[in-house]
């Protein structure tokens, strides 16, 4: 079975523009949660989707969004980029809500300049 | 609400030694909670979770861990550190709103 893909990996964005990062699930999946993840705050929960649905939203800005598609495949949207933006952003999947055992991609490492 | 507090943000050990990376929690709720390991540049990998069953939870590559809710800790622990275990560990806990929390990380050292 093939593990969470998040694509880009590596991205580079100037402070004002904005961005959109992908995660597919592992099959079956259809749950997917999103996580920042900086040396200044730690591992931050962003928010989940569970069957195209918005189930649970972190304390972060309206800057950021997302979104599930039926096959359960998830984006992520940051808009008017801020140089605090940079961050590794972290997808996760999972069987069912949050359920407890929760797979990682390698996740998407988000420069802002 | 809920807090993760992992005590030392590195942890220094010699290879073979015993690795006891501690972790307190609060919730308001019977939680889960779970311990990962990341490596650079990589995502988490969970080692192991309390879901209320057993109190002592064996995880993968030889990690337990030992829920005890009178002193509102999970810590981690391996008998005999090896190299490949050097990594960032991070304990979360989920409460009832679904949402996790986790701590601030602890960085494992191992010497040879």
């Amino acid at each position: 079975k093939a593990g969470v893909t998040q694509t880009p990996r590596y991205l580079i964005k100037t402070r004002g523009q904005q961005v959109t990062l992908s995660c597919s699930p592992i099959s079956g999946h259809r749950s997917v949660s999103w996580y920042q993840q900086t040396p200044g705050q730690g591992l931050q929960f962003l928010f989940e989707y569970f069957s195209e649905t918005q189930r649970n939203k972190g304390n972060f800005p309206g800057r950021f969004s997302g979104r599930q598609f039926s096959n359960s495949r998830s984006e992520m949207n940051v808009s008017t980029l801020e140089l605090g933006d940079s961050a590794l952003y972290l997808c996760a999947s999972s069987e069912g809500r949050m359920n407890t055992e929760a797979f990682f991609g390698q996740g998407t490492r988000l420069t802002v300049v | 609400a809920q807090s993760v507090t992992q005590l030392g943000s590195h942890v220094s050990v010699s290879e073979g030694a015993l690795v006891l990376l501690r972790c307190n929690y609060s919730s308001s709720v019977p939680p889960y909670l779970f311990w990962y390991v990341q490596y650079p540049n990589q995502g988490l990998q969970l080692l192991l979770k309390y879901t209320s069953a057993a109190t002592l939870v064996k995880g993968i590559n030889g990690f337990e861990a030992e829920f005890k809710k009178s002193e509102t800790s999970f810590h981690l622990t391996k008998p005999s550190a090896h190299m490949s275990d050097a990594a960032e560990y991070f304990c979360a806990v989920l409460g009832g709103s679904y949402i996790p929390t986790f701590g601030r990380g602890t960085s494992l050292i191992v010497h040879p």
